[in-house]
């Protein structure tokens, strides 16, 4: 199975400050058609997951734009410009490339 | 839009099966593949399993073959996952989704 580390673990942020968390794949996640299956999820508590980026770069309907995605083959990132309070929760890549799809372990962001 | 309804908690014991449901609404059911997804407390997710509506088809993670069954009843709209022979291991919050679209989740509580 495609092993996704997530890092930092944890993240501790003022409002503004900008953030970045690293997901790292342990196989590549470009298919032979040239697509990239990697999303970023948050979970706010006692919630369910949400989308906030696909395919590696592209934002979710209704996500703010101070979320953003990057990266290509094993490495991604998703970077937060301006932290806000609403941003708090657990932060999840995910890939669907390669079956079973998999998670990567979370990142807590905690507000200061 | 996309809603996806879920049962609610349960509370089984050990040994037993349980049989959750998710009715989903605001689009073809039978066109699109329903995922099952696992959450142990405090934990990151496991992605059990999908089927598609339309014929039955289902792809499942080899973790999970032989704990859940997949089902769905195209005349309401409702796929259904049954967890079988129940352990400690399998107390959970569970989603289905259409992703990126999540149920609101259901608690299964293994005790006797």
């Amino acid at each position: 199975d495609v092993v996704l580390t997530q890092t930092p673990s944890t993240l501790s942020a003022t409002i503004g400050q900008s953030v970045s968390i690293s997901c790292r794949s342990s196989q590549s996640l470009l298919d032979s058609a040239g697509n990239t299956y990697l999303y970023w999820y948050l979970q706010r508590p006692g919630q369910s997951p949400q989308l906030l980026i696909y395919l590696v770069s592209n934002l979710g309907s209704g996500v703010p734009n101070r979320f953003s995605g990057s990266g290509s083959g094993t490495d991604f990132t998703l970077k937060i410009s301006g932290v806000e309070a609403e941003d708090l929760g657990v932060y999840y890549c995910m890939q669907a490339t390669h079956a079973p799809f998999t998670f990567g372990s979370g990142t807590k962001l905690e507000i200061k | 839009q996309v809603k996806l309804l879920q049962s609610g908690a349960a509370l089984v014991k050990p040994g037993a099966s349980v049989k959750m449901s998710c009715k989903a609404s605001g689009y073809t059911f039978t066109d699109y593949w329903v995922s099952w997804v696992k959450q142990s407390h405090g934990k990151s997710l496991e992605w059990i399993g999908e089927i598609y509506p339309n014929s039955g088809a289902t792809n499942f993670n080899e973790k999970f073959k032989g704990k859940a069954t997949l089902t769905v009843d195209k005349s309401t709209s409702t796929a259904y996952m049954e967890l079988s022979r129940l352990t400690s291991e399998d107390s959970a919050i569970y989603y289905c989704t259409l992703f990126p679209y999540w149920g609101q989740g259901v608690m299964v509580t293994v005790s006797s």
